[in-house]
């Protein structure tokens, strides 16, 4: 079946540091690769997206690109804010039939101090 | 609007009390989706409803109930639970294009739910 693996934290940076959290998946199609991104006490938002090998999502200095060679989708940013403190989580869903149930990595906890 | 509400935000029950949890989108989407989250874990997927009709039902025991009375509104109806099944219940929706890839989903904020 398929599953998501990333990194689990938890992460502790300092503010402006460059950020990167590893996802790799397994699947046995071609899925689209999502990474969400989860405020306290919040439901999950979409960060970005990508639907193809190759793609390159990016959203609020976040960026990941689709890498079918080493089925992976690593989250980066280059200077992370005491805002972006949240957990994040790497997903894939592959459907043909139209309903998209997402399958999840584990969540990687990000802690950034001023 | 590209908004998901879910109400109420939190609901604290006993064991032998019904409840429900109401979700409500009005981006024209057809699949509905409810999962369960607990502390420091991803979502766990629920159900599954496509055009209002239940597609995929994640074994989950009898006391949850979801029902979809129209394209807009997801219900998931609680009935003599567990404090085990204590966890934040989220509701997503998404497009429904069959023959890609797969669509993003947008969440709600989620109920709390504490059982007692």
């Amino acid at each position: 079946g398929n599953s998501v693996t990333q990194m689990e934290g938890p992460v502790t940076l300092s503010e402006e540091a460059f950020l990167t959290i590893n996802c790799t998946y397994t699947a046995t199609g071609y899925p689209s690769l999502f990474w969400y991104v989860q405020y306290p006490g919040e439901g999950l938002q979409l960060l970005l997206k990508a639907t193809k090998a190759d793609d390159k999502g990016s959203n609020k200095g976040f960026e990941a690109t689709y890498r079918k060679e080493t089925t992976s989708f690593h989250l980066e940013k280059g200077s992370v804010q005491v805002s972006d403190s949240a957990v994040y989580f790497c997903a894939l869903s592959e459907s043909y039939s139209g309903n998209t149930p997402l399958v999840f990595g584990k969540g990687t906890r990000l802690s950034v101090i001023a | 609007d590209t908004e998901v509400t879910q109400t109420p935000k939190h609901l604290v029950m006993g064991m032998t009390n019904k409840k429900s949890l109401k979700c409500e989108q009005h981006m024209g989407h057809r699949a509905m989706y409810w999962y369960k989250q607990k502390a420091k874990k991803p979502p766990e997927l629920m159900f599954v409803y496509s055009y209002e009709k239940l597609s995929i039902n994640e074994s989950v025991p009898s006391r949850f109930s979801p029902e979809c009375p129209n394209s807009s509104l997801l219900n998931l109806h609680l009935h003599a639970l567990q404090p085990e099944d204590s966890a934040l219940y989220l509701c997503a929706s998404s497009p429904y294009t069959p023959g890609t890839g797969g669509d993003e989903q947008f969440f709600g904020p989620g109920t709390r739910l504490t059982v007692l």
